[in-house]
């Protein structure tokens, strides 16, 4: 199956950016996600990209796909108290299954 | 629209008591999931269902069973409830086609005693 390996903890100062890493296994992964969960609440999707892409731009979120290296990041730009929160990477891997793999999630803390 | 929907929100039960946590959809979502979140472990997938009338074991299904009652409800059942099954269960739900995204429940924090 697919291993998916993310730090555990980033703290970054409010205005800052903040990029979280992601490296996974499969280069067969079609899509990938990632997702959002804020304290005591599920996960949500964030953004994804698709494995035939380099970089996707969603206001202040930047995803890059580096898939010679099958790395992946999440740029957050001018990052806020509001983005602290643990994000997963998840990618999608083809080939008959649907079931995204997470990983262990990033914790990224803001502080003022 | 709820979305997904999880009860209960909390448990405590004692070792050796059964429960069933209850996850309902309606989205008219073929596939629905079952999770657990422990700390620095991630997500793991406990069990799956496909379309209503299938299930198939994830990671981790030891100790568990699920019923895909029909299309809308997915529920995991705990036989004889241990210690190590103190977790935060997620229900997910999944938009096949476009993007497959998952969408989750808010989760059922259990806690085994």
């Amino acid at each position: 199956g697919e291993d998916v390996e993310q730090s555990l903890f980033l703290s970054v100062r409010e205005g800052d950016s903040s990029v979280i890493n992601c490296t996974y296994t499969d280069s067969s992964s079609t899509y990938l996600y990632w997702y959002k969960q804020e304290p005591g609440a599920g996960l949500q999707l964030l953004t994804y990209i698709f494995s035939n892409m380099d970089m996707k731009q969603d206001q202040r979120l930047t995803v890059l796909l580096n898939k010679k290296d099958k790395h992946l990041s999440l740029r957050i730009a001018d990052t806020q108290t509001g983005d602290s929160a643990i994000y997963f990477c998840a990618p999608h891997a083809s080939g008959g299954s649907y079931i995204p793999t997470f990983g262990r999630g990033t914790s990224l803390i803001v502080h003022p | 629209n709820a979305g997904v929907t999880q009860t209960p929100k909390f448990q405590v039960l004692k070792t050796g008591q059964s429960m069933t946590l209850q996850c309902a959809q309606d989205m008219n979502h073929n596939s629905m999931y079952w999770y657990r979140q422990d700390p620095g472990m991630g997500l793991r997938l406990i069990y799956y269902s496909a379309s209503e009338g299938t299930t198939d074991k994830g990671e981790v299904p030891n100790g568990y069973n699920v019923s895909r009652l029909n299309k809308r409800e997915f529920s995991l059942r705990l036989e004889s409830a241990a210690p190590s099954q103190t977790s935060v269960y997620f229900c997910a739900s999944q938009r096949l086609g476009n993007t497959g995204e998952l969408f989750f429940g808010e989760g059922s924090r259990l806690t085994v005693l």
